[in-house]
């Protein structure tokens, strides 16, 4: 089993919708990254969070890491085409360990 | 803005052949990556450079090599490319603590073994 546990595996919402993104690990984060890959392209760096309690946005994506440090969430708001694609967590430990990503497909 | 490039977007071999994988960035990033990603498994690490004519290996080494001859450059080489090794390569590069900093990433090299 995966080290970082992202649910769920896909995602299908209409346009304009909210959703959220889960990345779970069973040890403590000490960092945790999220990013985002267009279909068939590379990743591109959305943000890093590293305190518990801690959140940031980027445009209408929020992310946050629990105060334990075991789960991070991520948010969009008023969903849009534009967001579709693999989000992916990855996580710093003796090297960076990924979760297996969430597809997002978006209904217009 | 960092750019990584990877030599091919697309690429196809035949079972037994020998395949170079080049990954070129522009910012002097000290360290440099190459991961495969496969559906399901997420991305995993092959290799990483810390600096030049350095190596380590990642999680599945087997079946590759690295070279490393200039700071810009990172080569990924099957030495004899198995249908096993039908992925998505990915190059990525970063300064400082190579865990603790953002990665860039180039666009993927999807190889295909036949």
């Amino acid at each position: 089993s995966q080290e970082l546990e992202q649910s769920p595996q896909s995602l299908i919402v209409q346009e304009g919708k909210n959703l959220t993104i889960n990345c779970t690990s069973s040890k403590t984060l000490y960092g945790l990254y999220w990013y985002k890959q267009k279909y068939g392209e590379g990743l591109i760096f959305l943000m890093m969070l590293q305190k518990g309690g801690e959140e940031k946005s980027h445009e209408k994506i929020t992310a946050k890491l629990d105060e334990k440090k075991q789960q991070s969430s991520l948010h969009i708001t008023a969903s849009q085409p534009s967001h579709a694609g693999i989000y992916l967590c990855g996580a710093p430990r003796d090297q960076l360990i990924w979760g297996a990503g969430t597809k997002l497909i978006i209904k217009p | 803005d960092v750019k990584v490039t990877q030599s091919s977007r697309y690429l196809v071999k035949r079972t037994g052949e020998k395949v170079f994988l080049e990954c070129v960035q522009d910012m002097d990033h000290e360290n440099m990556f190459w991961y495969r990603q496969d559906p399901g498994l997420g991305l995993r690490l092959i290799y990483f450079s810390y600096d030049v004519k350095m190596k380590e290996k990642g999680d599945i080494p087997e079946g590759y090599s690295v070279s490393r001859e200039k700071k810009e450059r990172f080569s990924l080489i099957l030495e004899s490319a198995s249908t096993n090794q039908t992925s998505m390569y990915l190059c990525a590069s970063n300064g400082g603590a190579p865990w603790d900093n953002e990665q860039f990433f180039g666009p993927g090299t999807r190889l295909t073994v036949l």
